[in-house]
């Protein structure tokens, strides 16, 4: 199968406070990660990224958490801010020439 | 250096008419890949050229085709529109090394009438 599952659709999260974004897929031949941040007007741009022979990986305020056995892995955006407004796209690939397969986004809303 | 870019922004075609969107990569971007846009289903991709050749292809009907140019730059096609063909068209060009990320246009709003 090629889907990944995204949770949930939207999100609204006081600023300062974390945002948790999930994602679930089924392909155990996956082994590339990315999540993918859109702003309203502009198409999504790569946010950052994991492949599972890592449990975690932080950039910034941003993390990804991946739990192969789960076969689940997600965002945490930590001390959430106003700008992080956007919609999040997880995604997943395979080895080789295969296309990002994405999930079906997540609105977040921080209100401060 | 410019981003990818995506000719016209928006366009308003009448249901049986077909229309052409146009996308310029990243300069030394070789990978072109096409996705649709849709609140209720997210980005599903389309197809992915490559040197000219199309090298992986969604699950759309045959009246979505695409194709790419000598210089990368790349077009896709939509005949005989619908009305749920209304949606963002996704334009992104990419390096062909490993991890390579997504570089994604600011999309094309195609409105179906």
């Amino acid at each position: 199968q090629q889907q990944v599952k995204q949770s949930p659709q939207s999100l609204i999260v006081q600023k300062g406070g974390i945002s948790i974004i999930n994602c679930a897929y089924e392909n155990t031949a996956f082994d590339y990660f990315p999540w993918y941040q859109q702003f309203p007007g502009k198409g999504p741009a790569l946010l950052i990224a994991i492949r599972p022979d890592v449990s975690e990986k932080k950039e910034g305020r941003f993390t990804i958490s991946f739990n192969k056995s789960a076969k689940q892995f997600s965002l945490h955006i930590m001390d959430s801010q106003p700008g992080d407004s956007a919609t999040y796209f997880c995604a997943a690939s395979m080895p080789g020439n295969t296309p990002l397969v994405f999930g079906k986004g997540t609105r977040l809303s921080v209100i401060a | 250096k410019a981003g990818v870019t995506q000719t016209p922004r928006y366009l308003i075609k009448t249901r049986g008419q077909q229309v052409t969107l146009s996308c310029s990569p990243i300069s030394g971007h070789r990978s072109v890949s096409w996705y649709q846009q849709t609140p209720g289903q997210g980005l599903q991709f389309l197809f992915e050229y490559f040197s000219e050749t199309q090298r992986n292809k969604g699950n759309f009907p045959g009246r979505f085709s695409g194709r790419q140019f000598s210089n990368s730059r790349s077009e896709m096609n939509v005949s005989t529109l619908e009305l749920g063909d209304s949606a963002l068209y996704l334009c992104a060009s990419s390096l062909i090394l490993r991890d390579s990320p997504l570089h994604f246009g600011n999309g094309t709003r195609l409105t179906v009438t």
